[in-house]
């Protein structure tokens, strides 16, 4: 159990369009979901962290126009990067959490997005 | 605030030995979990091992083992027979009591070699 699907897993998109990338908790209710950029060779970064219902909560320095978080059920978050720029190309990954108890985060598999 | 420290970039290792990653981490707080997660070349993340900071015997999963020293701040993470698997980068992260954001380190790529 605790499977976390993204789609798409790779993105090509022309600079200046948007794209949305959807995570999903597949086998349980996600109350929590995160999401991370990762440049190569490098951490994960901590983009936001988003709760069913509310709206999301950016860390220092992502801007959230740029980045808008929508976690529209208990199984579903998006993250729509608007007027993609080259500069906005890196593996970005969905992660959710079951309960605050449970204290784990399951992982996606990561989108891979290239701006042109 | 709370960081996560990986000294080590890289490290290599043959095949059948044991290797140690290094993991030390700063927090003010009592009740928290700390956690490493392996990456292989695919991006997927996987839990390789977690430990509770309550207990006081240290975690083990099969062939990895961590060293947790709570004074000192520090969580190694030891794995034993190395297989050619086992290659991926490995992040340390800790994450508070009933507060589940993660706290990455920077990193350790380990190359197994045959």
């Amino acid at each position: 159990g605790a499977v976390v699907s993204q789609h798409p897993s790779w993105v090509i998109c022309k600079s200046g369009t948007s794209v949305k990338i959807e995570c999903r908790s597949l086998d349980f209710q996600a109350t929590t979901m995160f999401w991370y950029r990762q440049f190569p060779k490098q951490s994960l970064m901590l983009m936001a962290t988003s709760n069913e219902g509310s709206k999301a909560t950016y860390e220092q320095g992502v801007e959230k126009d740029k980045f808008l978080i929508n976690h529209a059920s208990l199984t579903l978050s998006t993250l729509t990067v608007t007027s993609a720029h080259p500069e906005d190309s890196s593996f970005y990954i969905c992660s959710a959490t079951r309960d605050l108890t449970y204290n784990e985060q399951f992982f996606g598999p990561g989108t891979r997005l290239t701006v042109l | 605030a709370q960081t996560v420290t990986q000294s080590q970039p890289e490290m290599s290792v043959q095949e059948a030995e044991t290797v140690t990653l290094s993991c030390t981490y700063d927090t003010s707080e009592n009740n928290y979990y700390l956690f490493w997660y392996k990456q292989p070349p695919s991006r997927q993340m996987i839990l390789v091992i977690r430990q509770e900071a309550y207990k006081q015997q240290n975690a083990t999963e099969n062939r990895f083992s961590v060293n947790f020293q709570k004074a000192a701040k520090s969580f190694s993470l030891k794995i034993s027979d190395s297989q050619l698997g086992d290659t991926a980068m490995y992040f340390c992260a800790f994450m508070l009591y009933n507060f589940n954001k993660f706290y990455f380190g920077s990193g350790t790529k380990l190359n197994v070699k045959p």
